[in-house]
């Protein structure tokens, strides 16, 4: 799987939009863009993924650029219950059963009131 | 529709103890994948079952080892227990027909070796 870079922290406004950055620059042309959180003391949600198109759902947006080398998550309107440490993983997805999440250190981003 | 869970939710063992922690799959699940978590860092894979057996193994030593039972529910066993196995445990399950493999993480059994 494709290595990612991402900032190891961010600060964001409540209510505000809330820009997360992804670099994967050497992402091959079969591997989706996924973002997990883990708010503390959980385990990681899931909350994205995408393969090359803009995706939303109604947690997030995410933005992958035209040649693939970075993303951004956007969480619309951020709220105190959004701080969590943020992971954007480049994985291959073949169905299946046999696949891994290979998490970095993600970025931690604190919504402040 | 039930979660992940797993038990206990704390340990703690002193070093060279054998421990065994406990997973129940979301309803439905026939995968289950196992993750350790340490201090300040992302989620590292251990291995995976599917249909009772390892599907998969990251960089971990032969010490930890895994059941899946047929209900799908996993046990993580780890012998000869080490200060550096201290962390955060997550077993997470998927279902193997979803071509995404979304996986739904429990929250997790916090192991202290002292």
């Amino acid at each position: 799987d494709a290595k990612t870079t991402q900032p190891p922290s961010m600060d964001c406004a409540e209510g505000r939009a809330a820009n997360l950055p992804c670099n994967h620059s050497t992402i091959s042309g079969n591997e989706y863009v996924y973002w997990y959180r883990q708010i503390h003391s959980q385990g990681p949600q899931y909350i994205i993924h995408g393969l090359k198109n803009n995706e939303t759902n109604e947690m997030a947006s995410l933005i992958i650029t035209e040649d693939r080398k970075s993303s951004t998550l956007i969480l619309p309107h951020a709220t105190l219950r959004d701080t969590a440490v943020y992971y954007c993983i480049v994985r291959v997805v073949s169905g299946g059963s046999n696949y891994k999440l290979t998490f970095g250190k993600g970025t931690l981003l604190t919504v402040n009131p | 529709e039930t979660g992940v869970t797993q038990s206990p939710t704390h340990l703690i063992k002193t070093r060279g103890q054998q421990v065994t922690l406990r997973c129940s799959s979301q309803s439905g699940h026939n995968t289950v994948s196992w993750y350790q978590q340490a201090l300040g860092q992302g989620p590292q894979f251990i291995f995976q079952y599917y249909r009772e057996e390892e599907n998969g193994r990251g960089n971990f030593p032969p010490r930890f080892s895994g059941l899946q039972f047929p209900n799908y529910s996993s046990e993580l066993n780890v012998n000869a227990l080490e200060l550096d196995d201290s962390a955060l445990y997550l077993c997470a399950s998927s279902l193997s027909s979803d071509r995404y493999n979304e996986q739904f993480f429990g929250p997790g059994t916090r192991l202290t070796v002292l």
